[in-house]
């Protein structure tokens, strides 16, 4: 059974960068959408980003100049960098395993499994 | 950009009620949509995939339907597992959630 596991650092300062890493252990990273998801304090879900095919990436418009999602094979884990960061990206961050359910020649993309999530404070 | 609204945004409820949730895209989105249920403190969890496939494990009390800009998750019988939040989420283009729906005790 699949399971992810986020971790990093629960206080950033204001213009530092956010880092954080989901493990992935049960499977082996590939042939997925690794994705990232986060959610303000008692506010809905924001879809940040994903990576696939072990490198390629999209991303929200909205965070695009200022995050980045990278992949570890070898260690079967994900990491997401959001950059120059403000009190606004104070919030609980998920990552999820994303994948695509081919129907009539078209491909869905949903998020199956999720990590429980880690708390991202930004303050001085 | 594509938008999603959901209503009611608060739904008290009763065990044993048939519960509708409504999502609505602001452009026509095919079959690209997924409902998630999540409690307080805990992660979202998968319900329906492509607007109407029930993820494996999910009580077949839940139903999900409708396509284009209109679709909606139903509960037949709300169990007292269910109150939650529920999110539907469009994959057409740069995925995007709704606002959410609670559903709480009447």
């Amino acid at each position: 059974q699949v399971q992810l596991q986020e971790s990093g650092p629960g206080l950033v300062k204001p213009s530092e960068t956010l880092s954080l890493t989901c493990t992935v252990s049960g499977d082996s990273i590939g042939d997925y959408y690794w994705t990232w998801i986060r959610q303000p304090p008692g506010k809905g879900l924001e879809w940040i980003g994903y990576i696939y095919d072990s490198g390629s990436t999209n991303y929200n418009p909205s965070l695009k100049s200022r995050v980045s999602i990278s992949v570890d094979t070898s260690k079967n884990q994900f990491s997401l960098k959001l950059k120059s960061v403000t009190a606004a990206d104070t919030a609980v961050y998920f990552c999820a395993r994303g994948l695509t359910a081919e129907l009539s020649g078209f491909y869905y993309y949903y998020m199956d499994v999720w990590g429980k999530g880690t708390t991202v404070t930004v303050s001085s | 950009d594509i938008q999603m609204t959901q209503s009611p945004s608060s739904l008290p409820a009763s065990v044993g009620d048939r519960v509708t949730i409504t999502c609505r895209a602001s452009q026509s989105i095919g079959s690209y949509l997924n409902w998630y249920q999540q409690k307080p403190g805990k992660a979202p969890k998968l319900l329906i995939y492509v607007a109407s496939n029930l993820q494996s494990g999910v009580p077949s009390r839940f139903s999900g339907s409708g396509s284009g800009t209109d679709f909606t998750l139903t509960i037949s019988s709300l169990q007292p597992d269910d109150f939650a939040t529920y999110y539907c989420q469009q994959s057409y283009l740069i995925p995007s959630f709704g606002p959410g729906t609670k559903v709480d005790i009447k």
